[in-house]
C-alpha cells in the first residue's frame, strides 16, 4: 500500500467549475499535511498547508480528518490558470524532514 | 531561491553523474527527491549542516554532500536506466526542532540510455 494515495484523474472540467480532490495516507504519525501544485516540467511549488480545523485561502479550501487519515482539497469558480498537477503531502511521524508526495492529481480546466 | 544545475543531463548506462543545488540564502538543510514521469516525488536523502539526516529507499549508489556556503550535491553512480528522472533538491531552515516550507529547485532531468 503506498503511503499517500491520490486519484489520478485526470479531472477535466469547465471554467467556473467546482472540484475536490481526496487524498488518504497510511501512517498515522504524520504530523504535518499540505497541498503543493506542480506545472508541467516545472517544480512543486507549496498551494497551502492542511490544519485539522480546516483552512481556506481564496478559492481554496483543504480540509484534514486525522480519525479517517484522509485529506481533501476543494476549488471553486475553476480558472483556465487552476490547470496542473495537484500533489498532496505529508510529513513528520518518524522520518523527520520527509515529504511523503502522493501520485499527483491532474486537472485541466476548459473554456 | 533554490537553483540547480545542469537543467537537462544525458547519461549512458554504468556511468556516474553529480547534480548541484544551491540552497536559499540562510537555509541550513537540503532534501533531494527522484520524481519519475507521472509520478510524485521521492525523497532521497536529507542533509542538515553537512551531515546526513535521514534517507528514503534508495541504494547507496546515491550519495550527496553539502557543504557550508549552502550548496550541495547528489551523486548518482553506476547509473540505471530507471534512474531516468527529474531530480528536484529542496531547502529549508531548522528552527528550534521544526523544519520550516521546503522551497523546491526547478530540478535536472537525467536520461539515462
Amino acid at each position: 500500500r503506498k503511503e499517500v494515495e491520490q486519484d489520478p484523474g485526470p479531472f477535466n472540467v469547465p471554467e467556473g467549475a467546482t472540484v475536490a480532490f481526496n487524498c488518504t495516507y497510511s501512517n498515522s504519525a504524520s504530523q504535518s499535511f499540505f497541498w503543493y501544485r506542480q506545472d508541467c516540467r516545472k517544480e512543486p511549488k507549496l498551494l497551502m498547508s492542511v490544519y485539522s480545523s480546516g483552512n481556506e485561502d481564496g478559492r481554496f479550501t483543504a480540509q484534514l480528518n486525522r480519525a479517517s487519515q484522509y485529506i481533501s482539497l476543494l476549488i471553486r469558480d475553476s480558472k483556465l490558470s487552476d490547470s496542473a498537477t495537484y500533489l498532496c503531502v505529508v510529513a513528520g511521524g518518524t522520518s523527520y524532514g520527509k515529504l511523503t508526495f502522493g501520485q499527483g492529481t491532474i486537472l485541466t480546466v476548459h473554456p | 531561491g533554490v537553483t540547480q544545475s545542469p537543467t537537462h543531463l544525458i547519461k549512458t548506462r554504468g556511468q556516474q553523474v553529480t547534480l548541484r543545488c544551491s540552497s536559499q540564502s540562510g537555509h541550513n538543510t537540503v532534501s533531494w527527491y527522484q520524481q519519475a514521469l507521472g509520478q510524485g516525488p521521492q525523497f532521497i536523502f536529507q542533509y542538515y549542516r553537512e551531515e546526513e539526516n535521514g534517507r528514503g529507499n534508495f541504494p547507496p549508489r546515491f550519495s550527496g554532500l553539502q557543504f557550508p556556503n549552502d550548496s550541495s550535491e547528489l551523486n548518482v553512480n553506476a547509473l540505471e536506466l530507471d534512474d531516468s528522472a527529474l531530480y528536484l533538491c529542496a531547502s529549508s531552515k531548522r528552527l528550534a526542532g521544526d523544519l520550516d516550507t521546503q522551497y523546491f529547485g526547478p530540478g535536472t532531468r537525467l536520461t539515462v540510455l
